[in-house]
């Protein structure tokens, strides 16, 4: 069954570059979810798109933004890096409904900011 | 604002032992409980959930938790663990009843590492 795609698997940039993640969600799922996992640290919400609108934000810093398109693959784009975004980055999709469809989640993109 | 907390950061256990990680959540209100399993180098999976009915649920692979209200528990258990258990067990919750995209935004516990020896 398709999963969860995400790319890179792996990035490394230095401080103050931009860097920029693709998720795209299982087929006909409609929902985007970004989180980021810190070393050590447990997954935390980002950010959340549905039918390519901005659904719900969580600690996303302002020099992040990201975006869903039309064929519902999702952007997150980060600027101005900083070591503290080395992290795990992973994303999740779903069938928009009340209490519904577990969330699928993808392998990540490890970034890693030098 | 929801928090979830799990009692042990690394569990390690010889395999055929029995498994209880600790989970416990603060909310004001109703929520849903979860916990996933994330197998080195790979995303997170759904080993169960709990949204309503009876609080003893089962799941994925022979896991089993334990929702006590009073407590604010969910716990995970297993009665004998695999050497393939080994892994990184995340419990989380949602607002109950968090319709449409707010039932993704998840908040996660800190995580327990599990080490099965064989």
């Amino acid at each position: 069954a398709a999963g969860v795609i995400q790319s890179p698997r792996h990035l490394i940039k230095e401080k103050r570059e931009t860097a920029t993640l693709k998720c795209y969600p299982i087929p006909r799922h409609d929902t985007v979810y970004w989180y980021q996992q810190g070393p050590g640290q447990d997954p935390q919400f980002l950010i959340s798109f549905y039918e390519k609108m901005q659904s719900d934000k969580g600690s996303i810093p302002d020099r992040f933004s990201a975006q869903q398109f039309s064929d519902y693959h999702s952007e997150l784009n980060m600027s101005s890096l900083e070591l503290g975004d080395s992290a795990l980055y992973f994303c999740a999709s779903s069938e928009r409904q009340a209490g519904g469809s577990p969330l699928h989640f993808g392998n990540g993109t490890r970034l890693t900011v030098t | 604002a929801q928090s979830v907390s799990q009692h042990n950061h690394h569990v390690i256990l010889s395999e055929a032992a029995s498994l209880e990680l600790g989970c416990n959540y603060s909310y004001g209100g109703t929520v849903n409980l979860f916990w996933y399993v994330q197998y080195p180098g790979q995303h997170l999976q759904l080993l169960l959930k709990y949204f309503s009915g009876d609080p003893l649920v089962k799941g994925i692979k022979g896991f089993e938790a334990e929702f006590i209200k009073s407590k604010f528990s969910f716990n995970l258990r297993k009665p004998s663990v695999q050497w393939s258990d080994t892994a990184e067990y995340f419990c989380a919750v949602n607002e109950a009843w968090a319709g449409g995209t707010s039932y993704g935004k998840l908040t996660f516990g800190q995580g327990t590492i599990l080490t099965v020896h064989p």
